[in-house]
């Protein structure tokens, strides 16, 4: 069965520093990994995606993500954050029959 | 384009009873899936639905069961409800061709329900 963790519940940053939110999946064959990410009021929406090809993907909003295949893992990132940047992000996997989503991680940043 | 619209957006039930909730997808889109999201919880797939048909589910119980329509609208029921069913209840649809081309989610805003 395919699992999704995400290691930081809840991240506090200032603006301009870098981020980077943790995510590591479980499943044996193919994968597609994902961030979605919620903004305060609004609904859940794609930042990245990742199917194949380049490991590393760009998203929306200066994000990008790392496919390291060996690790299982699907960390986010982002060089320099902004205020409004403040949300809810999860990570999700697509590997047999569903798409599976982690518990998410709620950033906020100071202004 | 329109994007994916639930009903209702806010519900109170009581325990026992049967809940129906509604979800119109995106235009173009034929898979719609149906998640549960609980305070605090990232969304748990119940299960989706790809031209009329379950394709895919999750580890919820029977009573928790849907529909898909023709449009590619789709409904949830839960039968008997629970206080541990009380969540945001999300619509998603995509694009897909079934459960490996249903990639790519367009959420609703989500039906929250309270059971007392």
């Amino acid at each position: 069965a395919q699992s999704v963790s995400q290691h930081n519940h809840h991240v506090i940053l200032s603006e301009a520093a870098s981020l980077e939110l943790g995510c590591n999946y479980s499943y044996g064959g193919t994968v597609n990994l994902f961030w979605y990410v919620q903004y305060p009021g609004q609904h859940l929406q794609l930042l990245l995606k990742y199917f194949s090809g380049d490991p590393l993907v760009k998203g929306i909003k200066g994000f990008e993500a790392e496919f390291i295949k060996s690790k299982f893992s699907f960390n986010l990132r982002k060089p320099s954050v902004q205020w409004s940047d403040t949300a809810e992000y999860f990570c999700a996997v697509n590997g047999d029959d569903k798409i599976i989503f982690g518990k998410g991680t709620r950033l906020h940043i100071l202004p | 384009e329109t994007g994916v619209t639930q009903s209702p957006t806010h519900l109170i039930k009581t325990r026992g009873q049967q809940v129906t909730l509604r979800c119109s997808s995106q235009s173009g889109h034929n898979t719609v899936s149906w998640y549960q999201q609980a305070l605090g919880q990232g969304p748990q797939f119940i299960f989706q639905y790809y031209r009329e048909e379950e394709n895919g589910r999750g580890n919820f119980p029977p009573r928790f069961s849907g529909l898909q329509f023709p449009n590619y609208s789709s409904e949830l029921n839960v039968n008997a409800l629970e206080l541990d069913d009380s969540a945001l209840y999300l619509c998603a649809s995509s694009p897909g061709q079934g459960i490996q081309g249903a990639n790519v989610l367009t959420f609703g805003a989500g039906s929250r329900l309270t059971v007392l």
